[in-house]
């Protein structure tokens, strides 16, 4: 257990709608990532958030958007979704500004648009 | 952008044998990481690397960071069924705030 905690684990949707996805990082963590996994694909990187500030931003989709909120949670808001979005979303945290370079993953929020 | 390319992309081999995967950049990075990716799992950290020619061992895992800091392999001695999984590497430059990730190697292990 990474102590990372992502809901849903699964999710199931249609074209055209959104959806949001959530997650709690390691207590005393600061940093949240969001990356993407498609089938069959490497993780692509979106968003960072350190204390409740957008810190880098990756190949994101204006149609993505995310937050972090006083309490270090993250929310990564995904909208006019289609067939192409279907893919595992992985939620990462670290301590600091990734000094290490040690990421604690979730296991993943998988979405399916249909 | 910075790219990882990781080979090979999926791997096949018997109990017992050894296993050499590796991930090759196109700049220069100042951290390799090697991750590995359970079905059903989030990627745990298996290795981290922060110098140039650095060579680092976890049981039987055995990582390196490349001389010219583009490159980094991993190494599986004695393969058992539990190393099944997706190995990722993963590099971060200087002041880089991203981890980029490699496309991972698929490791199935054949009884």
């Amino acid at each position: 257990d990474s102590g990372v905690t992502q809901t849903p684990k699964h999710l199931i949707t249609a074209t055209g709608q959104r959806v949001t996805l959530r997650c709690s990082p390691r207590s005393g963590d600061l940093s949240v990532y969001w990356y993407q996994q498609s089938l069959d694909q490497g993780l692509q990187f979106l968003i960072q958030y350190y204390n409740g500030e957008e810190r880098a931003k990756g190949n994101i989709l204006e149609r993505f958007s995310a937050q972090q909120f006083p309490d270090l949670h993250s929310e990564l808001n995904l909208s006019s979704l289609e067939l192409g979005d279907s893919a595992l979303y992985f939620c990462a945290s670290s301590v600091g500004l990734l000094n290490t370079g040690e990421l604690f993953f979730g296991e993943g929020s998988r979405l399916t648009v249909l | 952008g910075q790219q990882l390319n990781q080979s090979p992309q999926s791997m096949f081999i018997q109990e017992g044998e050894d296993v050499s995967m590796n991930c090759t950049s196109s700049s220069i990075f100042n951290t390799w990481l090697w991750y590995k990716q359970d079905p059903g799992e989030g990627p745990v950290l298996l290795i981290a690397l922060y110098k140039a020619g650095e060579l680092t061992s976890n049981g039987r895992l055995t990582a390196q960071f490349g001389i010219t800091r583009k490159d980094s392999f991993l190494n599986i001695s004695a393969s058992i069924p539990s190393d099944v999984g997706i190995y990722f590497c993963a590099g971060r430059g200087q002041g880089a705030q991203k981890l980029v990730f490699g496309q991972g190697t698929r490791l199935t292990i054949n009884p």
